[in-house]
């Protein structure tokens, strides 16, 4: 079974500030990655994946993730923080198989502060 | 190029009515999905389709049955609502499993 878990219901931080959402995740095998974000009354979009090769990912509006294997983490960073990026952030794992799906965490929402 | 749509956008059913949440994507993508999300629980995958007449279970697929005719459709059908069913139901489509899914933008149904 695969799972992800993201312990922090909200995180706060100012504008400009760098920015850390956090994601654990389970697998039995080698895992593929995925960060989505959703504004209020929309669905969700891509931001970026983790496949194979860099650890550092760099994905949408500037943002990044870094795998890290011994850890099972796949964190979610931006350098500078923006009002904008105030939504619903998603971590989400699947393996490589027949017919792959994913497992979403539960979500984290951040809050910029002007 | 419209990507996912969805229709309604909103919808408030009665116990026991029956309706067809609509999906439609324009990309010719092979996968697509239908997923219900709950505060605070992320979303939970119902069903999912790899290509044309194909279709399998997700997570939560009671009280939900889906068909996959064409590529570009895989609508959704509650036949008994009951109030568990109140939520946000989102349908995704992309190229492969591991590639990235784009979503429509939801529709909220209340089951009273």
């Amino acid at each position: 079974a695969q799972s992800v878990a993201q312990p922090e219901d909200q995180v706060n931080v100012a504008e400009g500030n760098p920015l850390t959402v956090k994601c654990t995740y389970s697998v039995s095998g080698n895992p593929y990655l995925f960060w989505y974000v959703q504004y209020p009354n929309r669905g969700l979009q891509f931001l970026l994946k983790y496949i194979t090769g860099d650890n550092l990912v760099k994905g949408s509006y500037g943002f990044e993730a870094e795998f890290n294997k011994s850890q099972t983490s796949f964190h979610l960073k931006k350098p500078s923080a923006l009002v904008s990026d105030s939504a619903l952030y998603f971590c989400a794992v699947t393996l490589d198989g027949r017919y792959s799906t994913l497992t979403f965490g539960k979500g984290t929402m951040l809050l910029v502060s002007p | 190029n419209a990507g996912v749509t969805q229709t309604p956008k909103f919808r408030i059913l009665k116990i026991g009515q029956s309706m067809t949440l609509q999906c439609t994507q324009d990309m010719n993508h092979n996968y697509m999905y239908w997923y219900r999300q709950d505060p605070g629980m992320g979303l939970k995958l119902i069903y999912y389709s790899v290509g044309a007449g194909i279709t399998d279970k997700g997570e939560v697929p009671n009280g939900y049955n889906v068909s996959r005719s064409t590529t570009e459709d895989f609508p959704l059908r509650l036949e008994l609502a009951a109030p568990s069913q109140t939520s946000v139901y989102f349908c995704a489509s992309s190229d492969s499993g591991l590639a990235a899914q784009f979503f429509g933008p939801g529709t909220r149904l209340t089951v009273l």
